[in-house]
């Protein structure tokens, strides 16, 4: 069974700063996808930037970037000029490729953009 | 095209009630999920469908049933509701596809549904 661990409960930023987010997992499969995924306060599911585990580029989505080491299986989330509407819940995730593809969560960093 | 809906958004329960939830998705997508998701954590899988006619138990599928009668449509029951059931429940869907096309591993969700159990 996959696991993945978010270390930070809560953080905080100042607006237009950066604020990395720290994942980790834990599995014996070699091929999967990690997410990370944005919940506002409306609770809505929000994709932010995905990473394919047999790509060594670590994936870009403007102002959010990941780093991605497979070996130390580490998934930081890097979000650059932190703006007030990026003030929600992050969750880590974790797909592997076999067997329905269902996500495995992380417990989530609560992450507070200050003006 | 309205994505993924519950039905419905609200619900209060009191111990030993039933009540189905209702997931629809108009994207023609395969794979449907049910999720839970309780205070401070990130969602934990119920059940999952990889098509119409198949279901199959996820993390925590004690206490629920499913059903995929429909391709569009994921039903999740609760026979008799306890306290430890009271969550937000979350639906989604994926679709099937080549390996590396980014439509094949995204899974977009519905707003949720806020189940409280007295």
């Amino acid at each position: 069974a996959q696991t993945v661990t978010q270390s930070q409960p809560e953080m905080s930023v100042q607006e237009a700063e950066t604020v990395t987010l720290s994942c980790t997992y834990d599995t014996s499969e070699n091929n999967y996808y990690l997410f990370w995924y944005k919940q506002p306060p409306s609770r809505q599911m929000i994709l932010v930037i995905r990473q394919e585990a047999y790509k060594q580029q670590n994936a870009t989505e403007n102002r959010f970037s990941v780093n991605f080491q497979k070996a130390a299986k580490s998934f930081s989330l890097k979000i650059s000029d932190s703006q007030l509407g990026d003030t929600a819940m992050y969750f880590c995730a974790f797909m592997k490729l076999l067997g329905g593809n269902m996500l495995t969560f992380g417990g989530g960093t609560r992450l507070m953009v200050k003006p | 095209n309205a994505g993924v809906t519950q039905t419905p958004k609200f619900r209060v329960l009191k111990t030993g009630q039933s009540m189905t939830l209702l997931c629809a998705q108009d994207m023609n997508h395969e794979y449907m999920y049910w999720y839970r998701q309780d205070p401070g954590m990130g969602l934990r899988l119920i059940h999952y469908s990889v098509g119409e006619g198949t279901t199959a138990k996820g993390e925590v599928p004690d206490g629920y049933n499913v059903s995929r009668l429909k391709k569009q449509n994921f039903l999740l029951g609760l026979e008799s509701a306890a306290p430890s059931q009271t969550s937000v429940y979350f639906c989604a869907s994926r679709s099937w596809g080549l390996a590396g096309v980014p439509a094949y591993n995204e899974q977009f969700f519905g707003p949720g549904t806020r189940l409280t159990v007295l």
